[in-house]
């Protein structure tokens, strides 16, 4: 099945940008969506079709998508920001569609 | 406003059964995927079940096929997991999720969740 790996970990200082990668083999041929969880809080969708926000989701979140990597990035990091990312694709060739990342913990410092 | 509650989750010997619910508002539930997607204790998401809109599909993860059986009611705006055989390691919070999934992309993602039900198998 379809593997998605993500850095356990990122850490930033107010402010500043924090970038999420998300690595899967030709990963750049899919779209990838990704999430936010606060702790004790269901996850909340952040970005779609690799670039795309919810209403509702500051433009300072935005995604990239191309080759092995695709990349969350968060511009004017503020403490709310802190949470776990996950992204997300559809591996509609299998019939366990539903993949996750292993997820990165966002720390500010 | 879009909302998903569960209900049904608790505590439950290994080999027992539980059956969780979803209760579906804010929007037309038969026009969508559902899904149920799950959280072990400080671990990650993991994907369990997808079911389409009328049914005619259901798709598991391996680790569950055969144990477990997504279904759903249109007529009451209701999504359910029937979860037989619980194992230790099917202690997680699980979520349900509308699944927004476009055939033509080949892709799909999950918007809104259910604030999650906890289902701890142990003896």
């Amino acid at each position: 099945s379809y593997v998605l790996t993500q850095p356990p970990s990122v850490s930033v200082a107010p402010g500043k940008t924090a970038r999420i990668t998300c690595g899967g083999n030709n990963i750049g041929s899919k779209s990838v969506h990704w999430y936010q969880q606060k702790p004790g809080q269901a996850p909340v969708l952040v970005i779609y079709y690799d670039s795309d926000r919810p209403s509702g989701i500051p433009e300072r979140f935005s995604g990239s998508n191309s080759g092995n990597t695709a990349t969350l990035t968060i511009s004017r990091v503020e403490a709310g920001d802190e949470a776990d990312y996950y992204c997300q694709v559809w591996d509609s060739s299998s019939d366990h569609p539903g993949v996750f990342g292993t997820g990165t913990k966002v720390t500010v410092l | 406003e879009v909302q998903l509650v569960e209900s049904g989750g608790g505590l439950v010997q290994p080999g027992g059964s539980l059956r969780l619910s979803c209760a579906a508002s804010g929007f037309t539930f038969s026009s969508y995927w559902m899904s149920w997607v799950r959280q072990a204790p400080g671990k990650g998401l993991e994907w369990v079940a997808n079911i389409k809109q009328d049914g005619s599909e259901k798709y598991y993860v391996d680790s569950v096929k055969g144990r477990f059986t997504i279904s759903r009611d249109n007529a009451k705006n209701s999504l359910y997991l029937q979860m037989n055989s619980l194992r230790a390691e099917d202690t997680a919070v699980y979520y349900c999720a509308r699944a927004l999934v476009v055939v033509v992309a080949a892709t799909g993602w999950f918007d809104p969740w259910g604030q999650g039900t906890l289902v701890t198998v142990s003896s």
